[in-house]
């Protein structure tokens, strides 16, 4: 199956820095989010990008399809960002599935 | 809009007990699923629903694990009887077709 790779796996940062997230995956993908697992454990959607760049406030990611590879980016970053970032992707023959990286545990410092 | 809800929160069981997880997915979704979480890695699919009809399956141990969303809309999880490796976060999610997947706050079980 599809494998995903996600990096740093963790990572520690002062309140105010930027941070860059990158997201492998070893085939060719109809769907791509991000993802912010609070410390409640509650999963919140932060895009839906299977190709191109997006921009929320703070955060944007791209998605550059035909390289297999997707950055988030984090600016100017808070305590509230701490948490675990996911990168999940979806193979089109597997239904809508989404396989799951391991993961990026931020932790911001104030 | 409301979200994805998910009854309990908490369950704690020993070994061997049976346990039933409930799920209410954003209204009009009629795509369903169950992801098992276990403490350290991303969440796995264990079984999605389309309507009722189950579209995939094939990770949910169903000699314990079994799911049923009987009339399209509410979905509960069953794991009968509980083993310690069981113990982790259920997610259920839903989505508007192939797009976008919502998640619920998850039921944290642990097995003793």
């Amino acid at each position: 199956g599809i494998q995903v790779e996600q990096s740093p796996p963790d990572l520690i940062l002062q309140e105010g820095a930027n941070s860059t997230l990158r997201c492998n995956f070893s085939d060719s993908v109809n769907n791509l989010q991000w993802f912010h697992q609070n410390p409640w454990g509650q999963l919140i959607n932060l895009f839906y990008i299977p190709s191109g760049t997006k921009q929320n406030g703070r955060l944007s990611a791209t998605t550059v399809a035909t390289e297999r590879y997707s950055l988030l980016y984090i600016s100017s970053s808070q305590t509230t960002d701490s948490g675990v970032y996911f990168c999940a992707v979806v193979r089109g023959e597997y239904g809508n599935k989404l396989v799951f990286g391991a993961g990026t545990i931020l932790r911001v410092k104030s | 809009e409301a979200g994805v809800a998910q009854s309990p929160r908490y369950k704690i069981i020993e070994k061997r007990q049976s346990v039933a997880f409930w799920c209410n997915p954003i209204s009009g979704h009629a795509t369903l699923y169950w992801y098992q979480q276990i403490l350290g890695q991303g969440p796995k699919l264990l079984i999605q629903f389309q309507n009722n009809g189950v579209v995939d399956d094939s990770q949910l141990p169903k000699d314990r694990f079994s799911a049923e969303r009987l009339k399209g809309v509410d979905s509960t999880l069953k794991i009968q009887p509980a083993k310690l490796e069981d113990s982790a976060v259920y997610l259920c999610a839903s989505s508007s077709g192939v797009t976008t997947q919502y998640f619920g706050p998850g039921t944290r079980l642990l097995v003793l």
